[in-house]
Order: structure tokens, then C-alpha cells, then sequence
């Protein structure tokens, strides 16, 4: 079955560590997304790639980081600099056609905890 | 920049009555509209999408929603509210090829 895979579903993050968010899609689409989900404030985006090798910054990109080496894979890093981590991400991935409307593929999470 | 607005961090509604979630979006020119629902510590299935032609959409499991461009709204609607249909709903909208969400409303349905 085609989808969208994240991973691990739960992860926990010691001060001043690094960690990595999976995510992983084998609908064959252009473009894929992260999420930040904080209580009541709903889905912000930290970046985006509509092409390999390429990825944009969203509206709080502070503190992450992602590649995109190849067109099914786009992992998220949670820096040391990101001070409040504690949240749950979600990936999603698109088509791009024209006219843009395609909708969004979600993979089922990840909740990140700070020990 | 375009916004979302979800009025109602909250709603709660009787098994079997009328669901009303509204939202409404800030944009020049009219954007594709989504309306999505997120189950506990899950990821967003799609509901509906407005991108042309009728403005009256149909979605998954009864629920309906009325494009009104000159109120500038996509206001989700049931006609009668099932226990399964507790959840998280967002409405977003996409230009560019960039997805935008609104806060979420968490419907809250009571038997």
C-alpha cells in the first residue's frame, strides 16, 4: 500500500542533544512538508521541498533542519538551538500540479518529549 | 500573506444534532479551501476540498461545506452529529503549492 511513514512514533531528547525525525513516502510525490503541532495552536510549518536537493524555510524553521538527498526521504533534525521541543511533528507530502490544489498525505506522527 | 481563522477552540454538540464548525480565510483571490480531521495521536485525513465550480462540497462521512466568497468563509456542516465524529477538524487553504492551517476545532460530541 502507498503512504506516508514516520518514525519512531515516540522519541525523548536529552539537553543539548540532536535528534532525527523519519519520514518516509512512497506515493512518488514532488513535494513534502513538516509540521509542528503545539495544543490550540494548530499545524506550523517548519519547511518544505518541492524538489530533490532542494527545501525551504517555513514559518519557524529556527532550531530544525531537513534534507532532501532523495525524493521519497525527508528527515527532520531537532537541534540543541530548537529550546523548546516538546511537541508533535507530522510530515506530509503533496503532488505538485498545476494549479496547486492537490491535497495532503499525513503521516501519523511523531511526539517529541524533552527528559 | 493569507491567513485562517477557525472561530471556536471548541464546540459541543448532542449525538444527533446539526455540526456547525466554521472558518474563514483572508486572501485577495480566492485559494483552494481543504477541510481536514485529525483522530487522538493520529495524522489529518482529507474531508472535502473546494478548488473551482460548486460551491456547495460534499465529503467523507456526511459532511458538507458551502464556499461564500463574499464572506470570505468554508463553514463545515453535519446535519446530525454521530459519537465517531469526535475529533480534531482544521481548515486550510493552499496557494503556491504552500498549505496553511488554521488552529483546529476540537468537536465535542455528548450522547
Amino acid at each position: 500500500d502507498g503512504g506516508i511513514t514516520q518514525s519512531p512514533k515516540y522519541l525523548f531528547r536529552k539537553e543539548g542533544q540532536n535528534v532525527t525525525l523519519s519520514c518516509e513516502q512512497n506515493l512518488n510525490h514532488d513535494a513534502m512538508y513538516w509540521y509542528r503541532q503545539d495544543p490550540g495552536q494548530g499545524l506550523r510549518l517548519i519547511y518544505y521541498s518541492q524538489i530533490v536537493n532542494d527545501f525551504q524555510k517555513g514559518d519557524i524553521a529556527e532550531g530544525y533542519s531537513v534534507s532532501r538527498e532523495k525524493k521519497e526521504s525527508f528527515p527532520l533534525t531537532v537541534t540543541s538551538a530548537q529550546k523548546n521541543p516538546t511537541a508533535f511533528y507530522l510530515c506530509a507530502s503533496s503532488q505538485l500540479r498545476p494549479g496547486g490544489n492537490e491535497k495532503l498525505f499525513f503521516g501519523s506522527g511523531t511526539q517529541l518529549s524533552v527528559l | 500573506a493569507q491567513s485562517v481563522t477557525q472561530l471556536g477552540s471548541h464546540v459541543s454538540v448532542s449525538e444527533g444534532a446539526l455540526v456547525l464548525l466554521r472558518c474563514n480565510y483572508s486572501s485577495s483571490v480566492p485559494p483552494y479551501l481543504f477541510w481536514y480531521v485529525q483522530y487522538p495521536n493520529q495524522g489529518l485525513q482529507l474531508l472535502l476540498k473546494y478548488t473551482t465550480g460548486a460551491t456547495l462540497v460534499k465529503g467523507i462521512n456526511g459532511f458538507e461545506a458551502e464556499f461564500k466568497k463574499s464572506e470570505t468563509s468554508f463553514h463545515l456542516t453535519k446535519p446530525s452529529a454521530h459519537m465517531s465524529d469526535a475529533a480534531e477538524y482544521f481548515c486550510a487553504v493552499i496557494r503556491s503549492y504552500i498549505p496553511t492551517f488554521g488552529r483546529g476545532t476540537s468537536l465535542i460530541v455528548h450522547p
